[in-house]
């Protein structure tokens, strides 16, 4: 069955630094995204990409983030300077149509941990 | 605005007993409702899911009611085994309000023997 991969699956890094996850979504999937879960949180949208630019973002996605899908498999979440309070879980997901019923098929997470 | 509230956990029950997990919701407009579970190790996989009033959801011995008038949407099953033992996420879409999902806070469900 095919499935939504995300690398790396955990990832530490010093406040400031640049830290890109990569997400491989499901290859007939049109519609992907990106969620985070600070820990003890709910998991909270933070993106959606259609078509190569974003469709919607939410109030977390600031300045610091980007999302990039640079070639035809993979996209990409890119945080500029790391702040601690990034530490999260973050989801990537994929889905076919972007109809309210339609599923979303989410990844395994990266942990990422910033000191 | 949309808002998922979810019971909290941990949740700990020995094998065979029923499960109940409490999900509310609040919502804008016609929102489809989701039952997602995280396995240790593995991604949120979609556990079932109801996208009107009235529609019950069900998946490996586990449902759930889309309750309009209670704005519910419990899980439950009747037998509970160990390899149940998961994080459950209750999750709300509404394509009126955007492609989001709208998530609670997962509840973490443990199943000894």
């Amino acid at each position: 069955e095919p499935e939504v991969t995300q690398t790396p699956s955990h990832q530490v890094t010093q406040m400031g630094q640049e830290v890109i996850l990569r997400c491989v979504p499901i290859s007939n999937h049109l519609y992907f995204y990106w969620y985070r879960q600070i820990l003890g949180q709910k998991v909270e949208f933070l993106v959606s990409f259609y078509n190569n630019e974003i469709s919607e973002k939410s109030e977390i996605f600031d300045d610091q983030f980007s999302v990039e899908r640079p070639d035809g498999s993979n996209f990409t979440l890119k945080i500029r300077s790391t702040k601690l309070e990034d530490s999260a879980m973050y989801f990537c997901a994929s889905s076919e149509r972007d109809r309210g019923e339609e599923t979303q098929y989410f990844g395994p997470g990266t942990r990422l941990l910033v000191l | 605005g949309n808002s998922v509230t979810q019971m909290e956990g941990p949740v700990t029950l020995s094998e065979e007993a029923f499960l109940t997990i409490n999900c509310t919701y609040t919502a804008t407009g016609y929102p489809s409702l989701f039952w997602y579970v995280q396995y240790p190790g593995e991604g949120l996989q979609l556990l079932l899911k109801a996208t009107k009033a009235d529609d019950k959801g069900s998946n490996k011995g586990f449902e759930a009611t889309y309750r309009k008038e209670t704005t519910s949407f419990h899980l439950e099953k009747g037998s509970v085994q160990v390899s149940d033992s998961a994080v459950y996420f209750c999750a709300l879409s509404d394509l009126n309000t955007g492609n989001q999902f709208y998530f609670g806070t997962g509840t973490s469900l443990t199943v000894i023997p």
